[in-house]
């Protein structure tokens, strides 16, 4: 079946620490996406991808980095200079850009002490 | 910018009771409209969507209809089931700059048997 793999589920480091959240798909979807969520809160974008080779930051990309080298893969870095990076991260795809909905992946919870 | 305001929850309801859940939108042009689920632990699943006004979509027993005259695109079930337990986000995606998907913060429901 097509989808979304993030993975680990469960992401446990120490502060000062970078540490790569993975995305995969294998929808052949062109674009991708990096969302946090935070409780009570809607899901805000942090960098998102039309295509290979190519990514734009979000609304809250600071602190943070990806890469685009293939198709099916956007991994996300968070980084020492994420001022308060424990959240859920959810990471999403669509056929095409600005023009479809979004296919999720479930998510990596992320917790930094 | 574009905006999404949708009701706040908890929403607590028994089995087979009406479902309503808020949804208004803030956006220039002619955006699309959606309705995403997410069950706990997962990530985030398209419910239904519509593109234009007055269109209704529906999925499961789930309904709603834009209405631009309102700016609104309330989410509605006759009978509300135990797993229908979850968080609903309404979310527009504009068609004028940027072309990215915009959130609400989410509306908890919780059904009792």
């Amino acid at each position: 079946d097509g989808g979304i793999t993030q993975s680990p589920k469960y992401l446990f480091r120490k502060e000062g620490q970078n540490v790569t959240l993975s995305c995969e798909q294998n929808l052949n979807h062109d674009a991708m996406y990096w969302y946090r969520q935070d409780p009570g809160q809607g899901l805000r974008l942090i960098y998102y991808s039309q295509i290979v080779n190519d990514f734009q930051k979000g609304d809250i990309a600071e602190g943070y980095s990806v890469s685009r080298e293939k198709k099916e893969s956007f991994p996300l870095t968070v980084t020492s200079a994420q001022k308060n990076p424990t959240a859920f991260y959810l990471c999403a795809s669509s056929p095409d850009f600005g023009n479809s909905p979004l296919h999720f992946g479930n998510g990596t919870r992320l917790t930094v002490t | 910018g574009d905006s999404v305001t949708q009701m706040e929850g908890p929403v607590t309801l028994s089995e087979e009771a009406f479902l309503t859940i808020n949804c208004t939108y803030t956006a220039t042009g002619y955006p699309s409209l959606f309705w995403y689920v997410q069950y706990p632990g997962e990530g985030l699943q398209l419910l239904l969507k519509a593109t234009k006004a007055d269109d209704k979509g529906s999925n499961k027993g789930f309904e709603a209809t834009y209405r631009k005259e309102t700016t609104s695109f309330h989410l509605e079930k006759g009978s509300v089931q135990v797993s229908d337990s979850a968080v609903y986000f309404c979310a527009l995606l504009g068609n004028t700059g940027g072309f990215k998907t915009i959130f609400g913060a989410g509306t908890r429901l919780f059904v009792k048997a």
